[in-house]
């Protein structure tokens, strides 16, 4: 069965540190989303993408972050300059968009811990 | 903005007995749909039922139903039989309506259910 796939699983970082997570979204998919998790808390909406740009964005997500899908593939988020409370898990998510009722498939998420 | 309320922090459920998760959300989209995800503690997202706000019926798929009550807007999720792999997190999360093309969720809180055996 297809499905969401994201690298790292895992990344640890220093204050200040840039970070880039990556995912595959399902193939035949053509919209693209990032949400975070901080440690105990809900999963919050940061972005999403349609057709090469952001078709809408949180609060959250300020000037530090930004997504890009730079091949035919991969769809990225990049945090300039992590702070403390970056600290979450990172999950990418895609969707048909069109066919279906626009249920969203997870990938199993990338923890970054901000030291 | 969408507010989605689960009321219920925790619960525990007898293994094969049913259980209900509450929801109830406040949305001002005249088409919507409702999502209920399962988070295990594994930490994926995994999507189990949808049901659109224009649906006659309830939605059902497998073990899991939803009692959805558009006037009080309730959409209550039951699992039938809980199964020691129910023990999770689930998320209510209120979307945009079918055939919406791109599909903005907004989680609840969560309820954490434990099943004993």
């Amino acid at each position: 069965e297809p499905e969401v796939t994201q690298t790292p699983s895992h990344q640890v970082t220093q204050m200040g540190q840039e970070v880039i997570l990556r995912c595959v979204p399902i193939s035949n998919h053509l919209y693209f989303y990032w949400y975070r998790q901080i440690l105990g808390q809900k999963v919050e909406f940061l972005v999403s993408f349609y057709n090469n740009e952001i078709s809408e964005k949180s609060e959250i997500f300020d000037d530090q972050f930004s997504v890009e899908r730079p091949d035919g593939s991969n769809f990225t988020l990049k945090i300039r300059s992590t702070k403390l409370e970056d600290s979450a898990m990172y999950f990418c998510a895609s969707s048909e968009g069109f066919k279906t009722a626009g249920e969203l498939f997870f990938g199993e998420g990338s923890r970054l811990t901000v030291l | 903005a969408q507010k989605i309320t689960q009321t219920q922090p925790g619960m525990f459920v007898q293994e094969k007995e049913a259980v209900t998760l509450d929801c109830t959300y406040d949305t001002s989209d005249p088409s919507y749909g409702l999502f209920w995800y399962k988070q295990p503690s594994s930490g994926e997202m995994i999507f189990l039922i949808y049901q659109g706000s224009y649906d006659q019926q309830n939605a059902t798929e497998g073990r899991y139903s939803l009692n959805f009550q558009k006037a009080r807007k309730s959409a209550n999720l039951v699992i039938s039989a809980s199964q020691l792999g129910d023990s999770a997190m689930y998320f209510c999360a209120p979307g945009r309506g079918i055939k919406a093309a791109g599909n903005k969720l907004t989680f609840g809180g969560g309820t954490r259910v434990l099943v004993k055996p």
